[in-house]
């Protein structure tokens, strides 16, 4: 099928590292995308990565890519009331020009 | 400030009528994308033009049509609105080339209303 999977909510204390993981199904996807929506706005890149790679690196945030298990997760390290949002994975596949987008996790935040 | 524009920001409508949502895409963009997203049924894809011609299309209703102009605005016209079609619509642009990330950049969204 064409699903992108990801558990629907995640809640972490302050400071803590965040980890929001996402299973796709197609092989042949190029490129994999993690997407920041804050409530009342629009989608925001937060970090692509190519599938040729296994790990990329910004700042607070490490996505790692398991290809033989079809594995996408994010990381966010010292994870602060401001990350607090929807948080979207996506595919692109070498076939379509069309992304196909997970259902999104809730990223919740305690103190 | 992703420069893909969407007007209006909000509207709201009765049931029956019919509307027109608005999107820029950022400038250089040749690709727009148009997506519903409602509590129930996540991000959907409706359907994608690139450079004024359909590319592809995904869970788009017969009473929903878009099209992009030349100057590669686009539009999103909903007809016969029904309750279930209050969402959030979200217009994205790319580039639209081959061969690279193709990264779609949104737009703030149109928050429909029908009522």
């Amino acid at each position: 099928g064409e699903d992108v999977e990801q558990s629907l909510f995640l809640s972490v204390r302050e400071g803590d590292s965040s980890v929001i993981n996402c299973t796709y199904t197609d092989s042949s996807s190029t490129y994999l995308y993690w997407y920041k929506q804050e409530p009342g706005a629009g989608l925001q890149l937060l970090t692509y990565i190519f599938s040729n790679m296994d790990m990329k690196q910004d700042q607070r945030l490490t996505v790692l890519l398991n290809k033989k298990d079809k594995h996408l997760s994010l990381r966010i390290a010292d994870t602060q009331t401001g990350d607090s949002a929807i948080y979207f994975c996506a595919e692109r596949r070498s076939s379509a020009s069309k992304i196909i987008f997970g259902s999104g996790t809730r990223l919740s935040i305690r103190p | 400030d992703s420069g893909v524009t969407q007007t209006p920001k909000h509207l709201i409508t009765a049931t029956g009528q019919r509307v027109t949502l608005r999107c820029s895409p950022r400038s250089g963009d040749l690709s727009v994308y148009w997506y519903q997203q409602s509590l129930d049924q996540g991000l959907q894809f409706l359907i994608q033009y690139y450079n004024g011609e359909e590319r592809a299309k995904g869970n788009i209703l017969e009473r929903f049509s878009a099209q992009q102009f030349p100057d590669l605005h686009s539009e999103l016209n909903l007809s016969s609105l029904e309750l279930g079609d209050s969402a959030l619509y979200f217009c994205a642009s790319s580039s639209g080339r081959e061969g690279g990330t193709d990264t779609q950049y949104f737009g703030p969204g149109t928050r429909l209303t029908v009522l």
